[in-house]
C-alpha cells in the first residue's frame, strides 16, 4: 500500500497559470519535504515542515509556496509557473527518530509547463 | 560547497557481478546520517540503506552494503550479485542536523547503473 501519495502523477499547466500539487501520507510522520528534480540532476530541497514549523531554503524562489493544513497533507503551490519550473516534484516524509531516519518518497508529480 | 559528491555519472556491471558506487561527503557536524536511494525510470525514490555517523559497523540490507570510511568521509554502496532490475539511478544523500532540532537531507548528483545480461 502506498504510504506517500502524490497527486497528480502528471500535470500540464500553462505558463503563468497557478498550479497546486498535493501530497498525503499515512505514516503519521512529523516531517514533510518538497524536492524539485530536473532532468539528470539531483533532487533539490525547496522547503520542509517540521510539524507545523515551515522551513524555506534560502534559494527557493518566492514563486513557490507551501501549505500543510494537517499532519497528513502538504501542498506545493506554484503561483506563476515558468518554463524553467518544469520538473519532477517529489514529496517525502520522515520521522524525527534516529533509529528510523530515512525519508519515504511519493512517486512524484511530473510538471510540464506549456 | 558541495556536500555530497558522486563522481561516477554512469556505471556498467555484468549481471551477477558485484559493483561499487562511490560517494564522498563533507560535513563538520559529528552527528549525521548517510543514505542510498534508488530511482528507477518511473521516478519514485526507493530507500536502500542507512548509516549513522556513530554506527560502529557497516550497514547491510540484503544485497546492499555500505562501505563506511569515516576518516575518509566516504560511504560507498556495494551491490552484490547484480540483477537486471538493479538498473536505475542511485543517489547518495546526507542528513544533517540544523539548529532548532530540524534536519536537512541533501542529495548527490547520482550515478546511473546499467546491468548487462
Amino acid at each position: 500500500d502506498a504510504m506517500v501519495i502524490q497527486n497528480p502523477r502528471y500535470q500540464v499547466t500553462q505558463f503563468g497559470k497557478p498550479v497546486t500539487l498535493s501530497c498525503s501520507q499515512t505514516l503519521n510522520h512529523n516531517v514533510m519535504y518538497w524536492y524539485q528534480q530536473k532532468s539528470s540532476q539531483a533532487p533539490k530541497l525547496l522547503f520542509h515542515y517540521y510539524d507545523k514549523d515551515f522551513n524555506n531554503e534560502a534559494d527557493t524562489p518566492d514563486n513557490f509556496q507551501s501549505r500543510r493544513p494537517n499532519t497528513s497533507f502538504c501542498f506545493l503551490d506554484i503561483r506563476s509557473p515558468g518554463l524553467g519550473d518544469a520538473a519532477m516534484y517529489l514529496c517525502a516524509t520522515s520521522r524525527d527518530d534516529r533509529a528510523r531516519p530515512e525519508a519515504f518518497f511519493g512517486q512524484g508529480t511530473r510538471l510540464t509547463v506549456v | 560547497a558541495q556536500k555530497i559528491t558522486q563522481t561516477q555519472p554512469g556505471m556498467f556491471v555484468q549481471e551477477k557481478e558485484a559493483v561499487t558506487l562511490d560517494c564522498t561527503y563533507d560535513t563538520s557536524d559529528p552527528s549525521y546520517g548517510l543514505f542510498w536511494y534508488k530511482q528507477p525510470s518511473s521516478g519514485e525514490m526507493i530507500f536502500l540503506i542507512y548509516q549513522g555517523s556513530y554506527d560502529q559497523q557497516n550497514a547491510t540490507e540484503g544485497r546492499y552494503s555500505l562501505n563506511f570510511q569515516k576518516a575518509r568521509k566516504s560511504a560507498n554502496l556495494v551491490i552484490s550479485a547484480s540483477q537486471l532490475g538493479d538498473s536505475a539511478m542511485y543517489f547518495c544523500a546526507m542528513r544533517e542536523p540544523l539548529s532548532g532540532g530540524y534536519q536537512k537531507v541533501t542529495f548527490g548528483i547520482g550515478t546511473k547503473l546499467q546491468v548487462i545480461p
